[in-house]
Formats: structure tokens, C-alpha cells, sequence
């Protein structure tokens, strides 16, 4: 069975800064991975997503995440952050052992970014 | 905007009714999901159709049905309502069905408030 793990339920982090978002994940085979982001009364928006290839994936607003099969993680990142990044932000998985790509996403990480 | 609808965005019942939440999808876009988000359960995968048939099941109760009409627009029917089943509903589509590298594209939801 697969999973995926975000280990902090907040990130507070100062306007300028870089931002982490973490998550890790227990696939049988080779992940298919996803981040979303939800902003306060809105649906879940794509961010990017890892399939295969380079390991660092670059998506919208300036965010990128890293593939480490060796360490089963795909952080999200940003090497500035906007206030308006605040919003809270999922890690999903999605199957390949199984072909219909049902989501399986982590609790969620709440990103706080101070001015 | 994803292109996804969803309607209604906010729906208030009684324990004991039933409802109907309606999503339409991307043009183009043949599969539709289902999601349920809820402050203890988190974001949990309900049914996935493509193109008018079931094609994944996950955490669906009994009580709950879908269907995907030959306009693509999907339903999910929701009965005997109970105080548990207050959540948001989100509704995803994506353009292909045996997909795990697809990329789902969620609508706004629709927050279900059981009284």
C-alpha cells in the first residue's frame, strides 16, 4: 500500500525567506508524486508534479520540488516567499501499480508567511 | 479558474435527508473523481469515472452513489445524511483514464453542513 507523509502541520517563515514544505513517501515501484496548494474557501490548485526525469521539477509561482528516491522524499520549495504564499499546501501520491490514478495525499502542511 | 464547476458551493441539511452534488468537468476531460475533505479524515478519494462507467472505488459509503451522465457531467448522491458526512466535496477531472500520471484538476467544492 502506498503513502505519503508531511511531517509538519505549520511552516512559519518571514517574507523573503526560503520556504520548505516537506513530504515523504512509502510506494511499491517508482512514485508518481503531486503537490497541490488550497487557498482559504478555494479548490485544490496543481503546483507540479513528478513522474520521471530530472529530479528537480520546476511549477507554477515560482515553486520547484526535489525527487530523492534514496531518501523517499519530494519537498517543495521556494527560494523567496510572497505573503501571499500563505495558504495550505498537499503532498499526493498517485499509484502506478495500479492504473487509474486515484489520489492519495498527505494532512497537509499550513504555510504562514509573515511580512 | 481550473475549469471545473461545481454546484452548490454551500449546501445546509438535516440528519436523514439526501442530496445531490453536481460537477462539471474540463471540456475535453473524460474522467471525473470524487474527494471528501474533512477536518479528521483529511482529503480522502471516493470514485473515480471515465467516460459514463465506475472505474475506481475508495472510501465510499453505502450511502453514497455516483454517476457520470453521457455529457460527462457527474453527480454524487449522498443519503440517510448523517452529522459525520459534514465536509467540503471536491469534484476532479482529467483528460485520461488509465492515468496515474495524469493531472487532476479540482473544482471549487461544495461544503455539505448536516444539522
Amino acid at each position: 500500500a502506498q503513502s505519503v507523509a508531511q511531517p509538519e502541520d505549520q511552516v512559519n517563515v518571514a517574507e523573503g525567506n526560503p520556504l520548505t514544505v516537506k513530504c515523504t513517501y512509502s510506494v511499491s515501484g517508482n512514485p508518481y508524486l503531486f503537490w497541490y496548494v488550497q487557498y482559504p474557501n478555494r479548490g485544490l490548485q496543481f503546483l507540479l508534479k513528478y513522474i520521471t526525469g530530472d529530479n528537480l521539477v520546476k511549477g507554477s509561482y515560482g515553486f520547484e520540488a526535489e525527487f530523492n528516491k534514496s531518501q523517499t522524499s519530494f519537498h517543495l520549495k521556494k527560494p523567496s516567499a510572497l505573503v501571499s504564499d500563505s495558504a495550505l499546501y498537499f503532498c499526493a501520491v498517485s499509484p502506478n501499480t495500479d492504473s487509474w490514478g486515484k489520489l492519495q495525499f498527505g494532512a497537509g502542511t499550513q504555510v504562514v508567511v509573515t511580512p | 479558474d481550473s475549469g471545473v464547476t461545481q454546484t452548490p458551493k454551500h449546501l445546509i441539511t438535516a440528519t436523514g435527508q439526501r442530496v445531490t452534488l453536481r460537477c462539471s468537468p474540463r471540456s475535453g476531460d473524460l474522467s471525473v473523481y470524487w474527494y471528501q475533505q474533512s477536518l479528521d479524515q483529511g482529503l480522502q478519494f471516493l470514485i473515480q469515472y471515465y467516460n459514463g462507467e465506475e472505474r475506481a472505488k475508495g472510501n465510499i459509503l453505502e450511502r453514497f452513489s455516483a454517476q457520470q451522465f453521457p455529457d460527462l457531467h457527474s453527480e454524487l448522491n449522498l443519503s440517510s445524511l448523517e452529522l459525520g458526512d459534514s465536509a467540503l466535496y471536491f469534484c476532479a477531472s482529467s483528460a485520461l483514464s488509465r492515468g496515474s500520471t495524469d493531472t487532476q484538476y479540482f473544482g471549487p467544492g461544495t461544503r455539505l453542513t448536516v444539522l
